[in-house]
């Protein structure tokens, strides 16, 4: 079983609507997850951390967490042609850990 | 600036070429990290470092090996290269080791193709 799982899509939705990415993880003692979003070409860039269970807002993103289930998810609200990426997710260890692992990400496109 | 900056941005040679890849960062970051990202976008750990420590090694043959001459500086070295070499590898920095939210930042990205 992989460590961090992510379906690799592709994901397409119309824009103006929610986009919804998930990803599960294998290692209850992970503390720490995040989403990062990577362009074609481009170096991935940090969108949101979470680390509590419950909802995480940060303008159109939310994160969701929920540690019982081994799940973290990211909606993105109000989707715009901008947003087409791919989303890794990616999941910390506990505080000794030192590694992000990622997740093999899900590439979104966004419609106009 | 260039918050986290790597040399060269691409990299073309031959199967059993030796070259290296220099990443430096000037956040002021304490470990310094490199991933590799195949053709299926998988990111994966291969080595970090904690104030020139290695900390981390991944399974990742002994053809690579990283060196850190200071905190700022993570260069790595491949020596033999093979076809399933070819990849983006980054360099990434971040703060110190303690606390949940190691965010990481990324270099721009290394293209190595092997011929």
């Amino acid at each position: 079983q992989k460590e961090v799982e992510q379906n690799s899509g592709p994901l397409s939705v119309p824009e103006g609507a929610i986009a919804s990415l998930n990803c599960t993880y294998s290692d209850r003692g992970s503390q720490s997850f995040f989403w990062y979003r990577q362009y074609s070409g481009k170096s991935p860039e940090l969108i949101m951390f979470i680390y509590s269970n419950g909802d995480k807002e940060d303008g159109r993103f939310t994160a969701q967490l929920n540690k019982a289930s081994q799940y973290v998810s990211l909606l993105i609200r109000d989707s715009q042609p901008s947003d087409s990426a791919t989303y890794l997710c990616a999941v910390n260890g506990d505080q000794g850990a030192q590694k992000l692992v990622f997740g093999q990400g899900t590439r979104l496109t966004i419609n106009p | 600036d260039t918050a986290v900056s790597q040399t060269p941005k691409y990299l073309v040679t031959q199967m059993g070429n030796d070259k290296s890849i220099k990443c430096e960062q000037n956040l002021g970051h304490d470990t310094m990290y490199w991933y590799k990202q195949d053709s299926k976008k998988f990111l994966k750990i291969m080595f970090s470092y904690n104030n020139k420590e290695l900390i981390i090694n991944e399974t990742v043959p002994n053809r690579f090996s990283p060196k850190s001459p200071d905190k700022a500086h993570l260069n790595l070295h491949i020596n033999s290269l093979e076809l399933g070499d070819s990849a983006v590898y980054f360099c990434a920095s971040s703060p110190s080791r303690t606390g949940l939210n190691r965010e990481l930042f990324f270099g721009e990205g290394s293209r190595l193709t092997v011929l």
